[in-house]
């Protein structure tokens, strides 16, 4: 069963800056685009931004384009979205997917002073 | 962006009776490659989205055979044969025929 597992989440000020990481296993990793999808509390689901199999193409979500960058290290099998300049509506749980199809637990990033 | 409408936003439903979604699309989702990437995902109380239906009608590994997605260009459909009490849940279509991704605004499935 292809397993996801999202860490580095947590409370943050406004401004401040967090970097999720995405451990894969059980799958080829660097064959699949990877996707990061986020879903602030009771709300609905809101893609954030997605990179291709070798890293080659990155794709954003116009709400956080320019603060956010997704990486991939396909050595370790292992995504990431750095956040930065994080604001309260960034708030949500950020699940990492594999090309939309299998989705991790989520981590929950919370952002208040 | 492609926005996707969806209705009803909620649905109660009766166990063994049949349930209903619809997806309407601001642009079509055919892909240049020939494919529509229309998905219909489920999302359980306190659990993490699971995909259902992908290109508008196939299965995901593992989905009962009760639900089946149909449509085309910009309308979509998703149906439940005959409701169980684990269908519970909010149920999201997603289009991912161009950038940026965009989901519905879920339906949310009662008893």
């Amino acid at each position: 069963q292809v397993q996801l597992v999202e860490s580095g989440g947590g409370v943050v000020q406004p401004g401040g800056s967090l970097r999720l990481s995405c451990a894969a296993s059980t799958f080829l990793f660097s064959t699949y685009a990877m996707h990061w999808v986020r879903q602030a509390p009771g709300k609905g689901l809101e893609w954030v931004a997605a990179i291709s199999h070798d890293g080659g193409k990155n794709y954003y979500a116009q709400s956080v384009k320019a603060r956010f960058t997704i990486s991939r290290d396909n050595s370790r099998s292992t995504l990431f979205l750095q956040m930065n300049n994080l604001r309260a509506e960034d708030s949500a749980v950020y699940y990492c997917t594999r090309a939309l199809d299998y989705w991790g637990q989520g981590a929950l990033v919370t952002v208040s002073s | 962006e492609i926005v996707l409408t969806q209705t009803p936003l909620s649905s109660p439903v009766t166990l063994g009776q049949p349930a209903s979604i619809s997806c309407r699309s601001s642009q079509s989702l055919l892909h240049s490659d020939g494919h529509t990437y229309l998905s219909w995902l489920q999302q359980r109380p306190g659990q993490p989205p699971r995909v259902l239906i992908y290109k508008i009608s196939n299965r995901f590994s593992g989905v009962p055979d009760r639900f089946s997605g149909s449509g085309s260009g910009t309308d979509f459909t998703l149906k439940i044969s005959r409701v169980e009490a684990e269908d519970v849940g909010v149920y999201y279509c997603m289009q991912t025929a161009r950038f940026p991704h965009t989901f519905g605004q879920g339906t949310k499935v009662e008893i």
